[in-house]
C-alpha cells in the first residue's frame, strides 16, 4: 500500500548539534517528496522537495534532505541546529488516490532544539 | 508578492451553526486546495480545484461541507451545520498547477462548542 511515515513523534537535539528528522515512504513508481515546517499557530512553510536528479537536496534555512531509493527514505538534516528550528516538521509524498494524485502528509515530528 | 490569504484566522461557533472560510490564492496559481488539519496530525485534503472546476473532492463530507471557486480565483469553504468533531485548522493552499510546489496560507482555526 502507498504511504508516508514519520517514525518519531518527537526529536530533541542540543543547539549546535546536527539534527535528523526521519521519513520513509512507499509509492508506486518514482516518488515526489517534500518537507514542510509548521511553527505554532502558523500554516505550513515549504522547505524543500525531491522530484529527480541529485539525491542530496538543499532547501531553506540551511536544511537539506537525502533521497535514498534503496531504503525508501527521505530524511531531513541540518548540520548545526538552532533554537529557532524548534517546530513541527512534516514529510509529504505525492500518492495516487483513485485516479488523482494527492500530496499526502506524514503525522509530523516535533523538533525541540535545547539551548 | 502576497502569499495565500485566509480569513477569518480564528472562529468559535456553537454546534449546529454555519461557518464559512475564505481564501485568496497566490496570483496566477490555477490550482487551489482545501486541507483540514486536526490537532497533532498532518493535513488531509478535502478538495482540489483546477481553475473553477473541483477535480478531486472525494474526501469532502458532502452532507455538511461545500466549497466553491467562482471565477477561478477566490474560494469559500462552508460547513453547515457544524459539529463538535469539525474543530480543526482549515488550510487553504495553491500551486501553479498540480505538478508544482504547494504553498499554504496561515489557516483558519475553528472551534465548535
Amino acid at each position: 500500500a502507498q504511504s508516508v511515515a514519520q517514525p518519531e513523534d518527537q526529536v530533541n537535539v542540543a543547539e549546535g548539534n546536527p539534527l535528523t528528522v526521519k521519513c520513509t515512504y512507499s509509492v508506486s513508481g518514482n516518488p515526489y517528496l517534500f518537507w514542510y515546517v509548521q511553527y505554532p499557530n502558523r500554516g505550513l512553510q515549504f522547505l524543500l522537495k525531491y522530484i529527480t536528479g541529485d539525491n542530496l537536496v538543499k532547501g531553506s534555512y540551511g536544511f537539506e534532505a537525502e533521497f535514498n531509493k534503496s531504503q525508501t527514505s527521505f530524511h531531513l538534516k541540518k548540520p548545526s541546529a538552532l533554537v529557532s528550528d524548534s517546530a513541527l516538521y512534516f514529510c509529504a509524498v505525492v500518492l495516487l488516490r483513485g485516479s488523482a494524485r494527492q500530496l499526502t502528509f506524514g503525522s509530523g515530528t516535533q523538533l525541540t532544539v535545547l539551548p | 508578492e502576497a502569499g495565500v490569504v485566509q480569513s477569518p484566522r480564528y472562529k468559535i461557533i456553537e454546534k449546529k451553526q454555519p461557518v464559512a472560510f475564505w481564501c485568496n490564492p497566490i496570483s496566477g496559481h490555477n490550482t487551489l486546495y482545501w486541507y483540514r488539519q486536526n490537532l497533532g496530525q498532518g493535513p488531509e485534503l478535502l478538495i482540489r480545484y483546477e481553475n473553477e472546476e473541483a477535480v478531486d473532492d472525494s474526501q469532502l463530507p458532502k452532507d455538511r461541507f461545500s466549497a466553491e471557486r467562482l471565477k477561478g480565483v477566490d474560494s469559500t469553504l462552508k460547513i453547515q451545520p457544524a459539529e463538535l468533531g469539525d474543530s480543526a485548522v482549515y488550510l487553504c493552499a495553491s500551486s501553479l498547477t498540480v505538478a508544482y510546489t504547494i504553498y499554504f496560507g496561515e489557516g483558519s482555526w475553528l472551534t465548535v462548542v
